[in-house]
């Protein structure tokens, strides 16, 4: 079945950098765009960018620019998302979810299971 | 950025109920319009894209409409499964935003 699988949990210090990972399967991991969604806790949904994982190119939310980097390896069909300079208010679960394709609004189809990131100060 | 608006941001009903849940865009997106739902500790499911299109597997009573600035979700019987969080996001233009949710409760 199609799925995404993402890494375990994180807790990290202030300033440093965590890299997540979403391991697709089920469908053609080259035909689909993949998006990085966070929540904080108790709060709502943020976009932070997408990647195509057939180019690699990647498009990011203006808010973390120069801080994220989204990257794919499509030997083993994962797209990562690395966060770095991390503060307390990058505490939230991330998501990796799969976009439909401009046909249908790219609308986000599929979600992995999220990864909770902490961090500590 | 285009910022999404809903409202109410929470509502109390009951098992059978209809209830309407309203998105304005602060400018224009056509269709471009995607609802999902969310359950504590589970990541969003979607329910509709492009506005009105219900996706594969989710109930009829779930419904989209609206074009332009202003759409709407429609459960027409709400059922005990459907007490969740339910976000609007836009998709016309990057970065890509979403409502602020809609918690819907039990009376």
């Amino acid at each position: 079945q199609v799925q995404l699988v993402q890494s375990g949990a994180e807790v990290k210090k202030s300033g440093a950098s965590v890299k997540v990972s979403c391991k697709a399967s089920g469908y053609t991991f080259t035909g689909y765009y993949m998006n990085w969604v966070r929540q904080a806790p108790g709060q709502g949904l943020e976009w932070m960018g997408w990647i195509n994982p057939n180019s690699g190119d990647p498009n990011y939310a203006q808010k973390f620019q120069g801080r994220v980097t989204m990257t794919r390896d499509t030997s083993i069909s994962t797209v990562y998302m690395e966060l770095s300079r991390l503060r307390s208010d990058d505490t939230a679960v991330y998501y990796c979810a799969r976009a439909i394709g401009d046909t249908a609004a790219d609308a986000l189809d599929i979600w992995g299971q999220g990864t909770m990131v902490t961090v500590s100060s | 950025d285009i910022q999404m608006t809903q409202s109410p941001s929470s509502l109390s009903a009951s098992v059978g109920d209809r209830v309407t849940i309203t998105c304005r865009a602060s400018q224009t997106i056509g269709t471009y319009l995607n609802w999902y739902q969310q359950k504590p500790g589970k990541a969003p499911k979607l329910l509709i894209y492009a506005a009105s299109n219900l996706q594969s597997g989710v109930p009829s009573g779930f419904s989209g409409s609206g074009s332009g600035t202003d759409f709407t979700l429609t459960i027409s019987n709400l059922q005990p499964e459907d007490f969740a969080t339910y976000y609007c996001q836009q998709s016309y233009s990057t970065p890509r935003t979403f409502g602020q949710g809609t918690k819907v409760e039990i009376k």
